[in-house]
């Protein structure tokens, strides 16, 4: 079955940087672009970033936009998100999902459990 | 401040019907589909409708979507306990941005 399974999270100083995993099985993931979406406690969901299937194509929220990289090694069938620069507004649980489509985003149809990021001093 | 805009609460009573809307504009909802995640708590979200009213497998027809202009809706009819969540309406803006409502806590009275 589908599985993705995010790490990387913790607690983390102002400023420092942190990179996120996300591993997938259970697909063959190189043929799927996948997502990177957030949620901040007690908040909504935000969209952060998209890679295409061959990480040729990214895009990314106006928010992390030049702080955070969104990258993938399908190899060893795993999503990154290296993030630096974090702000106390960086903290949030993040997702990684799957989209249904290689290329472009459409939908995500599966996610993983999260990992929350904590920017503290 | 959320992209597209969600009332923040709905409520129903077994069995009635509710509707959740999601507004947007000309370049988010006016020209690209709209997809309706449901958050249960404390689990990660689940897409309930794709390309505006489209089902995947495995969700109950209760749950229909609909899309004119800019704005967006989610019907759940014959309301469960079990629905009670938070209800995400997502799309996308002309610049391939993903945009997201700002959520809706659906309480099942």
């Amino acid at each position: 079955q589908v599985q993705l399974v995010e790490s990387g999270g913790g607690v983390v100083q102002p400023g420092r940087p942190l990179r996120l995993s996300c591993a997938a099985s259970g697909f063959i993931f190189r043929n799927y672009a996948m997502h990177w979406v957030r949620q901040a406690p007690g908040e909504g969901l935000e969209w952060v970033a998209v890679i295409s299937f061959d990480g040729s194509i990214k895009y990314y929220a106006d928010s992390v936009k030049g702080r955070f990289t969104v990258s993938r090694d399908n190899s060893r069938s795993t999503l990154y998100l290296q993030t630096n620069s974090l702000t106390v507004e960086d903290t949030a649980v993040y997702f990684c999902a799957r989209d249904v489509k290689r290329d472009y985003a459409d939908y995500a149809d599966y996610w993983g459990q999260g990992t929350l990021v904590t920017v503290s001093s | 401040q959320s992209v597209l805009t969600q009332p923040p609460s709905a409520s129903g009573t077994p069995g009635q019907r509710v509707t959740i809307s999601c507004s947007g504009s000309s370049s988010n909802i006016g020209s690209n589909t709209v997809n309706w995640y449901q958050q249960l708590p404390g689990t990660a979200p689940k897409v309930l409708i794709y390309s505006n009213n489209q089902r995947p497998s495995g969700v109950p027809d209760r749950f229909s979507g609909s899309k004119s202009g800019t704005s967006a809706s989610l019907a759940i009819s014959g309301l469960q306990s079990e629905d009670e969540a938070d209800y995400y309406c997502a799309s996308w803006d002309d610049n391939l941005i993903g945009v997201f409502g700002g959520g809706t806590k659906l309480t099942v009275l």
